[in-house]
Order: structure tokens, then C-alpha cells, then sequence
């Protein structure tokens, strides 16, 4: 069984400042995880992913994540936030291929930006 | 490449009566198609796996005599909502896979209101 914990369901920062959002994830196989950003009313858009390869992955508009097993951790950083982050941010593991293909997501982190 | 669209974007339905919801990947085909649903500040919840040709896979509580999904062709999934409740309202969300692909690519969502 497969599932993710989203430490945070909401978090706030000033435009400029870091961004962390947290995420723990549990799996009984080695996992693929990935984040994902969704906009008010809007579909999914992928920032990045892990899929056994670099444990610290870059993804689109300047984010990244570490994947570390022995914290069994994916958390999601960037080093200057921009107004245009607000958003909520989806942690999610994909199980083995023979089981499915499928996504399991996290409960969401809202991401607040102050100017 | 790999985009995945929904039409309509938005629909507003009486209850009692069926709505139907078209998700299309526009430039590869798709052998699975999943389709989401997600309620109000909360995450995305898979409903049910569809590959070409084959009925679909069903997640444990979702209705499938209520919630009607076909996969006829390598790019296009249908979701039908039948009899439709205010409860049923929420956000719909498909994604699409192409065979030996294992990455699912998101649509923009549905945004279904049932009065």
C-alpha cells in the first residue's frame, strides 16, 4: 500500500522569501513520486519527478525536491517566491506498473504569497 | 505534446438528468484513461481506470451504474453522469496514458454543478 502525508495544509510566505512545502510518503515498493500545482478552477500541471534516478530533482519555475529514503521524504522547495506560486501543490505517489499505474495524491498544500 | 482536453469546461445540470463529460488526448493515444473526481479544498480521488476496448475499473465506492465511463477509441474516454444529484456535483478530472508510457497526463478539468 501506498500513501502520502502532506505535513502542511497551508502555508504562507512573503514574495521573495523560500518556499518549503513537506511531504512524507509511504510504500511498500520503491516509489515514483511527483508534485504537482494546481491553480483555482484549473487542471494539474507536473513541476517535477522522481523516478529512481538523482535523488534531488529539478523541476519548472525554479522549484525542487530531494527524495530521501531514509526519511522517506520528498519535500518541495524553491528559494524566492513569487507571487504567481499561490497556488495548492499535490504530492503524489505512482505505484509499480503492475499494480495499475495509479496516483495516490496528498491532502494538498495551499501555498499563500504576501507582497 | 501529450495533451489531454475536457470538454465541456464547466456544465450546470438539473438534477435527475444526465450529463456526459468528453476527455480527449489530442496528440498520442491513450490505452488508459483514469478519471478523478475532487470535492472543495480537498484532493484528488481516483474513481476508475479505463483501457481501450475493456470495461472499466472501478474504485471501491464509486457507483458504476451511476457513474457510466467508456473508452471507445485510443483518444477519447466519456464520463457519464446519471440521474445526477447535487451531491454528485464537484470538479472532474481526467488523465491519459499511452502503453509503455507509465506517465498520465492531466486534462483541464469539469467543473459540474447539478441544481
Amino acid at each position: 500500500a501506498q500513501s502520502v502525508t502532506q505535513l502542511d495544509s497551508h502555508v504562507s510566505v512573503s514574495e521573495g522569501t523560500p518556499v518549503l512545502l513537506r511531504c512524507n510518503y509511504s510504500s511498500s515498493y520503491s516509489p515514483s513520486l511527483f508534485w504537482y500545482v494546481q491553480h483555482p478552477n484549473k487542471g494539474l500541471q507536473l513541476l517535477l519527478k522522481y523516478t529512481s534516478a538523482a535523488t534531488l530533482v529539478k523541476g519548472i519555475n525554479g522549484f525542487e525536491a530531494e527524495f530521501k529514503k531514509s526519511e522517506t521524504s520528498f519535500h518541495l522547495t524553491k528559494p524566492s517566491a513569487h507571487m504567481s506560486d499561490a497556488a495548492e501543490y499535490f504530492c503524489v505517489v505512482r505505484g509499480p506498473r503492475e499494480y495499475g499505474n495509479k496516483l495516490v495524491f496528498g491532502a494538498g498544500t495551499i501555498l499563500r504569497v504576501k507582497s | 505534446g501529450a495533451v489531454v482536453s475536457q470538454h465541456p469546461s464547466r456544465v450546470i445540470c438539473k438534477s435527475g438528468t444526465s450529463v456526459k463529460i468528453e476527455c480527449r488526448s489530442l496528440d498520442f493515444q491513450a490505452t488508459t484513461m483514469f478519471w478523478y473526481r475532487q470535492f472543495p479544498k480537498q484532493s484528488l480521488m481516483l474513481m476508475a481506470t479505463s483501457n481501450e476496448g475493456s470495461k472499466a475499473t472501478y474504485e471501491q465506492g464509486v457507483e458504476k451504474d451511476k457513474f457510466l465511463i467508456n473508452h471507445a477509441s485510443l483518444t477519447l474516454s466519456t464520463l457519464t453522469v446519471t440521474s445526477a444529484h447535487p451531491e454528485d456535483s464537484s470538479f472532474y478530472i481526467c488523465s491519459a496514458s499511452a502503453w509503455a508510457s507509465y506517465e498520465q497526463y492531466f486534462g483541464p478539468g469539469t467543473r459540474l454543478t447539478v441544481t
